[in-house]
């Protein structure tokens, strides 16, 4: 079964250091989102593409986040500088389409603990 | 902002017992869905329920949708020790494309 993979499952960096997040969604996929997902609460949408464009990025704090997806297939968030309160889970899912019956498919998630 | 409200926060039973869990929302939406995350994990796609539809059964799971009182239920029937996970409710608003989570029920189910 196609699965949406992400990597590093694990990532251990300092405040002010930049760090960057890989996923990679199931092959054919045409949306795909990031989620910033803090202990104890729901997951929260950072960035929506469609294909290689964004179609929402309003939850993105754009002075220190970036993502990408250059060529409408895997995809790149990247944080810097880092900040103490960037400690979550990073989630990244992917639909086949932006039908509105948008059932997503998660990967398993890059923990991020900044210290 | 999350749109979902989901009750209650957190759920323990015994194996065996029946879960139901709650979730409230704010806006109009075309479609709803469960999703389901054991710790640490990723989240896992249980079932959508329509605008236009009121009930859905997969399985154990069933689910209802009264889009008058803009509220979901989701009941799992004669759970087991697997089914200790976290469950939040997802909406699609008619306004767009853009999918909210709710925060989620915590579920323990005692063997």
């Amino acid at each position: 079964e196609a699965e949406v993979a992400q990597s590093p499952r694990y990532k251990i960096t300092e405040k002010s250091q930049a760090v960057a997040f890989w996923c990679d969604p199931i092959s054919g996929h045409a949306t795909l989102y990031w989620y910033r997902q803090i202990l104890g609460q729901g997951p929260e949408l950072l960035v929506q593409f469609q294909d290689e464009s964004v179609v929402d990025d309003s939850q993105l704090p754009k002075d220190r986040f970036s993502a990408e997806r250059l060529k409408g297939v895997d995809s790149t968030l990247k944080i810097q500088p880092a900040e103490l309160g960037d400690s979550a889970m990073y989630l990244c899912a992917s639909s086949p389409g932006a039908s509105g019956v948008n059932t997503q498919y998660f990967g398993p998630g890059t923990r991020l603990t900044v210290l | 902002s999350q749109q979902g409200e989901e009750d209650p926060q957190a759920l323990s039973i015994q194996e065996g017992e029946n879960a139901t869990m709650n979730c409230s929302y704010k806006t109009s939406i075309n479609n709803l869905q469960w999703y389901r995350q054991n710790s640490g994990r990723g989240l896992v796609h249980l079932i959508l329920i329509r605008s236009n539809e009121r009930e859905k059964h997969s399985g154990r799971l069933r689910v209802t949708l009264d889009t008058s009182k803009k509220s979901s239920s989701l009941l799992i029937t004669a759970s087991r020790a697997a089914d200790t996970a976290s469950y939040f409710c997802a909406t699609d608003g008619t306004g767009g494309f853009k999918t909210i989570f709710g925060a989620g029920t915590r579920l323990f189910v005692k063997a």
